[in-house]
């Protein structure tokens, strides 16, 4: 089973602040994804890796960025947070391989005020 | 346009029962179909999968079954306990990709 951690968990914070959701995986995985996921509805993904240096955009249209400098880390910051950001933030890990299971942590349950 | 749908956004049943959790497509070059759970506070986890190629996936008391031609999906779980209380969401993948698609998912609600 992965190990998948993101921190923190809950975060309430005010707007125009600069927030870092972190992601670390012990697991040695290439592939890494962020979702977003809003109460009721299906997960979008927003960007995800297939290595390090390595980071695309996913379906959903997102103002956070990401980067991908170590293998095991996988952080997502947004520079100026907006209440529109009010949301679930899921990173998930897989092995090589197009039909890989992903791996998903425990979520961040971000609120912007 | 949503491609993949959940279109139960609740189900009910009692302990020991079956339970039938739905799911349909629309992009036909979808290949490769995953039932995630995911508790309250919790990430979703890795339940089980199918290929296209496949018409029927089994794991214990869990079985999914593929109908391609109706593009639908459908997750079975017997019997039924109430730890299985959860939401449910139905994925699909493109080869080239690897991405997962989501439908909304399905609170399954079993009752003792």
């Amino acid at each position: 089973e992965a190990d998948i951690y993101q921190t923190p968990r809950y975060l309430v914070i005010g707007t125009g602040k600069k927030i870092t959701l972190e992601c670390s995986q012990t697991m040695g995985h290439d592939k890494m994804y962020w979702y977003q996921q809003d109460p009721g509805m299906e997960l979008h993904l927003i960007h995800y890796s297939y290595g390090v240096n390595s980071t695309e955009k996913g379906d959903l249209s997102s103002e956070s960025t990401v980067s991908r400098i170590r293998t095991e880390h996988f952080p997502l910051t947004l520079e100026s947070a907006r209440p529109s950001h009010t949301s679930q933030y899921l990173c998930a890990s897989s092995e090589p391989g197009s039909h890989q299971p992903q791996h998903f942590g425990d979520g961040t349950r971000l609120s912007i005020l | 346009d949503q491609q993949v749908k959940q279109n139960s956004p609740s189900l009910s049943v009692q302990e020991g029962r079956i339970s039938i959790l739905n799911c349909d497509y629309t992009n036909s070059m979808f290949d490769y179909f995953l039932w995630y759970k995911k508790y309250p506070a919790e990430g979703p986890t890795f339940l089980i999968s199918i290929s296209s190629i496949k018409d029927k996936n089994e794991d214990g008391r869990f079985t999914v079954f593929l109908n391609k031609s109706a593009k639908h999906l459908s997750l079975h779980i017997v019997p039924s306990q109430p730890g299985d209380s959860a939401v449910y969401f139905c994925a699909a993948t493109l080869y080239q990709g690897g991405k997962l698609i989501f439908g909304q998912g399905t609170e399954l609600s079993v009752k003792p």
